[in-house]
């Protein structure tokens, strides 16, 4: 089965500055990859999704890179603000037959932006 | 709209009681979901519905049941609690069960089995 690794449980970075989050993934290549974020006490909320032959997307100040052969996603959040303070999951879909997808979440990275 | 709602938000339960956790969405998606979401293991599927009147195993169904009530209602049963099952639970929709959609989340419920 798919296993993912979000390169660490906390990262703490000075606001003003680029965050970069990364999630690695093992086996077979997803076809979609997702970004979540994830507030305390709450749900999820999708932010960005990116396809297998996308290098990049971006959205506001928030930009995804897919890397098929590394089997390697970055999460970038430019010019960070502590409102931006939060966990962030990556979630992989791939084909499992049948039209059929399994998804399959990271533990997520908890972000912290220090004023 | 209220988006993905599920009741209640907090529940305590000793083990071998009963209960089920209710999902509503009134955005009209046909596919919803049920996670649970415990520290350290990231969220993992229980059971998902792809459309009104179909229901398939995620990744950790055993000791729960769903029901597709309606196009909006999803629910969970817990027949027999176990402590293993204190987690916190999630429900979310799509508008298919298809990769390129993304899933709305509910706020969850935060379930205890002494």
């Amino acid at each position: 089965s798919q296993k993912i690794e979000q390169n660490s449980e906390a990262l703490n970075i000075q606001e003003g500055k680029t965050a970069t989050l990364t999630c690695n993934y093992t086996n077979y290549s997803p076809a979609y990859l997702q970004w979540y974020r994830q507030d305390p006490g709450r749900g999820p909320v999708f932010l960005l999704l990116i396809r297998e032959n996308e290098k990049e997307k971006r959205k506001e100040r928030l930009k995804v890179t897919f890397d098929t052969t590394l089997k390697q996603s970055l999460f970038h959040i430019t010019a960070s603000q502590p409102a931006d303070s939060a966990t962030y999951l990556c979630a992989l879909l791939t084909y499992s037959g049948a039209g059929s997808y399994q998804l399959t979440f990271g533990k997520g990275t908890k972000l912290s932006v220090i004023p | 709209n209220a988006g993905v709602t599920q009741t209640p938000k907090f529940q305590v339960l000793k083990t071998g009681q009963s209960m089920t956790l209710q999902c509503a969405q009134d955005m009209n998606h046909n596919s919803m979901y049920w996670y649970r979401q415990d520290p350290g293991m990231g969220l993992r599927l229980i059971y998902y519905s792809a459309s009104e009147g179909t229901t398939d195993k995620g990744e950790v169904p055993n000791g729960y049941n769903v029901s597709r009530l309606n196009k909006r209602e999803f629910s969970l049963r817990l027949e027999s609690a176990a402590p293993s099952q204190t987690s916190v639970y999630f429900c979310a929709s799509s508008e298919a069960l298809l990769p390129t959609y993304e899933q709305y989340f509910g706020p969850g419920t935060r379930l205890t089995v002494t």
